[in-house]
């Protein structure tokens, strides 16, 4: 079955900052999910990679897909408290027939 | 607000209640989920439904019980728990095959005592 490691598990960075969280899968990476998720409440989707180079971003965040890796990074230009929370990535493996997730990286910006 | 609503947020039940967890969608999709998270966990889904049928089952125990009456609305329904099952159970909808985004509820905080 596929696996997701995201690295690192915790972050805390001062506002301002830039960060990355990686999410690196054990098969090949079909699709990839970023969500978002405060403590104790549901996700909320951030973006969606299908192609190996594919590059999106949405304010300040952006994600990218590199298939050869089977790896996806996230990253964070300029850091905010409002981007504090934990950010989960979701992946098909083409077989499984449902979204693998990671255990998810805990983000904390101090102001 | 993701289009996906869950009731109730928060539920505390003995070991040999009956409850039931409820979600509906806004959202005109066809395929709905039912997820628990763990403390330290990833995400486990536990059953899927495409127009009303499931389709996936993973290896849930039978003290779940899903329930899925139409595209909008799917229940979950708990009886005789286990303290372990303490957690929070998450549904989510996409239009139709899992690999179209799927948008989360806010969850239900279940306790086991």
């Amino acid at each position: 079955s596929q696996e997701l490691e995201q690295s690192p598990q915790s972050l805390i960075v001062q506002e301002g900052k830039n960060l990355t969280i990686n999410c690196t899968s054990s098969k090949t990476l079909y699709g990839l999910y970023w969500y978002k998720q405060k403590y104790g409440e549901g996700l909320i989707f951030l973006m969606m990679l299908q192609k190996g180079g594919e590059e999106k971003s949405h304010e300040k965040i952006t994600a990218k897909l590199d298939e050869k890796k089977q790896q996806s990074s996230l990253h964070i230009t300029a850091s905010q408290p409002s981007h504090a929370g934990i950010y989960l990535c979701g992946a098909d493996s083409g077989s499984a027939r449902q979204l693998t997730f990671g255990s998810g990286t805990q983000l904390t910006v101090l102001p | 607000e993701t289009g996906v609503t869950q009731t109730p947020r928060h539920l505390v039940m003995g070991m040999t209640n009956k409850k039931s967890l409820k979600c509906e969608q806004h959202l005109g999709h066809n395929a709905m989920y039912w997820y628990k998270q763990s403390a330290k966990k990833p995400l486990e889904l536990m059953f899927v439904y495409n127009f009303k049928e499931q389709t996936e089952n993973n290896s849930v125990p039978s003290r779940f019980s899903p329930e899925c009456p139409n595209s909008s609305h799917l229940f979950l329904h708990l009886h005789t728990l286990q303290p372990e099952d303490s957690a929070l159970y998450l549904c989510a909808s996409s239009q139709g095959s899992y690999t179209d985004t799927q948008y989360f509820g806010p969850g239900t905080r279940l306790t086991v005592l």
